[in-house]
């Protein structure tokens, strides 16, 4: 079936500085990812829809200054988590769809962010 | 953030049993229902799915039911094994428009299966 990848599976950072984490679709074509957010024993929220070529929609509460998405191609979202806090720890999951309202959702395995 | 003291619910059985997890989802306007595993460290796997327009559809060892009713939803699993053992989440999506895909997850359930 589809793979989505994930990279890294897991980063520790200084406090201060920015991550970068990449969401590919390794076998089809996504326009659209999503971007989920899950604390620990907690559910998952969903933080944003990366489309390709266009301008991520956030959702409610959600800095987009603070958590840039880049979808610059049909196979690759990033999020950066720019100058990151300890508060930003949390296991970072994507999702894409190869064709609207009829694609398989696919998730990848997930990055776990851990700020110092 | 984290919400300090967060207690999933939890369903403790023994190997070989029936499960069966509960979810209420919050939107009467969704109209597709997932049900996901989740294991430590991974990302969530499907398990099944169902659409407004059915009641019940069930997989290899595995049932949903759909209450639109009261807005709930349920996994049977039968003859659970210790390999089931993970966290369970349902979610719930708008499937038509630009709502496709943006789900909303239930809070999760921790299946633990005993030998």
């Amino acid at each position: 079936g589809a793979v989505v990848s994930q990279h890294p599976s897991w980063v520790i950072c200084k406090s201060g500085t920015s991550v970068k984490i990449e969401c590919r679709s390794l076998d089809f074509q996504a326009t659209t990812m999503f971007w989920y957010r899950q604390f620990p024993k907690q559910s998952l929220m969903l933080m944003a829809t990366s489309n390709e070529g266009s301008k991520a929609t956030y959702e409610q509460g959600v800095e987009k200054d603070k958590f840039l998405i880049n979808h610059a191609s049909l196979t690759l979202s990033t999020l950066t988590v720019t100058s990151a806090h300890p508060e930003d720890s949390s296991f970072y999951i994507c999702s894409a769809i190869g064709q609207l309202n009829t694609g398989e959702l696919f998730f990848g395995e997930g990055s776990r962010l851990t700020v110092l | 953030g984290e919400s300090v003291g967060l207690h999933l619910p939890t369903l403790s059985v023994q190997e070989g049993d029936n499960s069966i997890i509960n979810c209420a989802y919050s939107n009467s306007a969704s109209d597709y229902f997932i049900w996901y595993k989740q294991e430590s460290g991974k990302g969530p796997q499907f398990i099944i799915d169902i659409r407004s327009n059915m009641d019940k559809r069930q997989g290899q060892r595995v049932t949903v039911l759909l209450n639109k009713t009261v807005k709930h939803l349920s996994l049977q699993i039968a003859a659970t094994q210790p390999g089931d053992s993970a966290v369970y989440f349902c979610a719930e999506n708008i499937s038509g428009g630009t709502s496709y895909g943006k789900l909303t997850f239930g809070q999760g359930t921790i299946l633990t299966v005993h030998p």
